[in-house]
């Protein structure tokens, strides 16, 4: 069965950087399109980053451009999110999800980014 | 970008009975394709989201039935023919046409 595991969230100082791993098992990783997208404590969700299933295409939300960089590793099944500058405002739970072609299909459990000093 | 509009954003229902949640885009949501790529997603307290509609009215696969969607260019809604207990929870429009994504504010259902 399909299954994405996020790791990497913790507590960061403003300013500092985080990478976000998601290990991804039960699918044909190289063949799909992968996402991040975050949730603000007691919050809505966010749109983060899009990558294509070779890498050679990404996008990034507006308030994360510049900051963040998504990558993915085919071999490993795997997919990371860089995070830079970290401000209070990224404090989230960060979840990688699955696009199926139409929109994401299957999502992690997520995890925990807090940028507090 | 696309603004997604939904109402009501609290709903408190009775169990057995219907709801409908109403999404709203700021703009067309039929892509160059031809498609329209507005989805539906449930988030039960704790839980990840769980998609249940996409491309509109495309039930996911373990979906109960009692989940419809309909709509088309920029108004949509979600019914639910007999609310259950689980169904509790935030629900969330999202359309994945123009990027950025963007998601609605989110519905939070409810039992009375």
């Amino acid at each position: 069965q399909v299954q994405l595991v996020e790791s990497g969230g913790g507590l960061v100082k403003p300013g500092g950087s985080l990478r976000l791993s998601c290990a991804a098992s039960g699918f044909t990783f190289s063949d799909f399109y992968m996402n991040w997208a975050r949730q603000a404590p007691g919050k809505g969700l966010e749109w983060v980053s899009y990558i294509s299933s070779s890498g050679s295409a990404t996008y990034y939300a507006d308030s994360v451009k510049g900051r963040f960089t998504i990558s993915r590793d085919n071999a490993k099944n795997s997919l990371y999110l860089q995070m830079n500058s970290l401000r209070a405002e990224d404090t989230a739970v960060y979840y990688c999800a699955r696009d199926d072609g139409s929109s994401t299909d299957y999502w992690g459990q997520g995890t925990l980014v807090t940028v507090s000093s | 970008d696309v603004v997604m509009t939904q109402s009501p954003l609290s709903l408190p229902v009775t169990l057995g009975q219907p709801a409908s949640i109403s999404c709203r885009s700021s703009q067309s949501l039929v892509h160059n394709s031809g498609n329209t790529y507005l989805n539906w997603f449930q988030q039960r307290p704790g839980q990840s989201p769980r998609r249940l509609i996409y491309r509109v009215s495309n039930r996911d696969s373990g979906v109960p039935d009692r989940f419809s969607g309909s709509g088309s260019g920029t108004d949509f809604t979600l019914k639910i023919s007999r609310v259950e207990a689980e169904d509790v929870g935030t629900y969330y429009c999202m359309q994945g046409t123009q990027w950025p994504w963007t998601f609605g504010q989110g519905t939070k259902v409810e039992i009375k």
